[in-house]
């Protein structure tokens, strides 16, 4: 398996403009989430599915953030408008269902807005 | 709310020496989960410790979970360089409501020194 897929790998962009970070899962992981990485805060989980379907995104900082899940091998976060606050290692991981399954972790994107 | 604090944040040893990373929780857990993050790279699963007292042992990483399920360490025999790294705990809650999402500590960076 080739793992969590994420792209893009770095994103730089400019303050306003809409920023889309996707991922894939393992096949087969039915839980997926999203996390964004800085060193003041660590790791925030952002928003999470489980079967394609989000159930917890109170972690999602404000209305300029959403995340999509059209079907299992796919995942969308976007920011519209971007802003330089955002910049941070977005990560992807994805897992079995249920609380006895370590996370598999994408390589992540890293975000830059200037 | 539920809190994961990991100590020390920074490590910086000799190679050859021991390391020990600790994490305790606000509440109790119903299991912890182990990470490694190289620098530049995404966290990588370790192990999971679910039982009261429970010890585990990967070559010369020890886990262990306490007693009352609310603190747990992790322990490196004779570091070499390739420990390098962040050590994040994360653990899940004893509650239905928040079961299924994992509270991330802040990691421990170790530092190797050849």
């Amino acid at each position: 398996d080739a793992g969590v897929i994420q792209s893009p790998r770095h994103e730089v962009t400019e303050m306003g403009q809409e920023v889309t970070l996707r991922c894939k899962p393992i096949s087969g992981h039915n839980s997926l989430f999203w996390y964004r990485q800085t060193m003041m805060r660590g790791l925030e989980l952002l928003i999470y599915f489980n079967n394609n379907v989000p159930i917890d995104d109170s972690g999602m900082p404000e209305d300029r953030f959403s995340a999509k899940m059209p079907n299992a091998s796919f995942s969308t976060l976007k920011i519209q408008p971007s802003e330089p606050r955002d910049s941070a290692v977005y990560f992807c991981a994805s897992s079995p269902m249920g609380t006895l399954h370590g996370y598999t972790f994408g390589s992540g994107t890293r975000l830059t807005v200037v | 709310g539920q809190q994961v604090m990991q100590i020390p944040q920074y490590q910086h040893v000799q190679e050859g020496e021991d390391f020990t990373t600790y994490c305790n929780s606000s509440t109790t857990l119903s299991n912890i989960q182990w990470y490694k993050q190289r620098p530049g790279g995404h966290p990588v699963f370790l192990i999971q410790l679910v039982k009261s007292g429970e010890v585990k042992k990967q070559k010369r990483l020890t886990f262990q979970f306490g007693e009352a399920k609310k603190n747990s360490s992790l322990h490196i025999t004779a570091t070499q360089t390739t420990d390098v790294g962040t050590y994040f705990c994360a653990g899940r809650g004893n509650n239905a409501g928040n079961n299924r999402k994992l509270i991330w500590g802040l990691g421990t960076s170790l530092a190797v020194n050849p």
